[in-house]
């Protein structure tokens, strides 16, 4: 299986400012169409998970702007331009191209 | 707008069957473009994709659970289905059905919101 990793796994910010969370995985998700298969979730409190981000730097539908992926092969980042208090919860990365499906496991977000 | 509802057991002993049930409203589940899954999470930990599901029936198992899974689905209700045979106490965790794309877009776009299963004697 796929491994994925994420960092930190924990992560404390403030609102206003700019956070960023690394994700890791142990095959590049670059597959021969050009695309790389990687996607973001968050879940927050009490809630399942939502997609944010799909094929590495795509918005998914009604995400805001401030969310914004970027990476190739296997070394990807999640960036938030400035958090806000609505932004808390986990945050995970997948990859959606190697059967099974794998989840990294998680980075916690949270106001200081 | 869709949503997606499980159903299922709560507690179980070891050795039985699970079985989970998702219902789909909001949308047809017969919809070309639309794949169903199942993914869990047990307490404290990661994210674990299943099994998928097409309209037709065709099927995708994660390679770890293989022989104890099936998934089916039956359109007349909405519905599809996860059973899973030999339970054990790894195999408690919090069971989500998902709606997913697998056009070479892949993701999971919709979840439930989750149903807990313990395994315990």
């Amino acid at each position: 299986d796929i491994v994925m990793t994420q960092s930190p796994l924990s992560l404390p910010v403030t609102p206003g400012e700019p956070a960023s969370i690394s994700c890791r995985s142990s095959q590049t998700l670059l597959y021969t169409n050009g695309n790389t298969y990687l996607n973001w979730y968050l879940q927050k409190p009490g809630q399942s998970p939502q997609l944010l981000i799909y094929l590495t730097s795509n918005r998914a539908s009604g995400v805001p702007d401030r969310f914004s992926g970027s990476g190739s092969g296997t070394d990807f980042t999640l960036k938030i331009s400035r958090v806000e208090a609505d932004d808390v919860g986990i945050y995970y990365c997948m990859q959606p191209l190697h059967t099974p499906w794998t989840f990294g496991l998680g980075t916690k977000v949270e106001i200081k | 707008h869709l949503q997606m509802q499980e159903s299922g057991p709560g507690l179980m002993k070891p050795s039985e069957t699970l079985s989970l049930t998702c219902t789909v409203s909001g949308d047809s589940i017969r919809s070309t473009d639309h794949f169903w899954g199942w993914i869990r999470q047990p307490p404290g930990g990661r994210l674990q994709w299943i099994s998928t599901i097409d309209r037709d029936g065709s099927t995708y198992y994660n390679p770890s659970l293989v022989s104890r899974v099936s998934t089916s689905i039956d359109t007349s209700k909405n519905q599809f289905s996860l059973r899973l045979i030999s339970v054990t106490a790894a195999d408690t965790a919090l069971y989500y059905c998902t709606k997913e794309r697998r056009d070479g877009i892949n993701y999971v776009d919709m979840w439930g919101q989750g149903t807990l299963v313990t395994v315990s004697s």
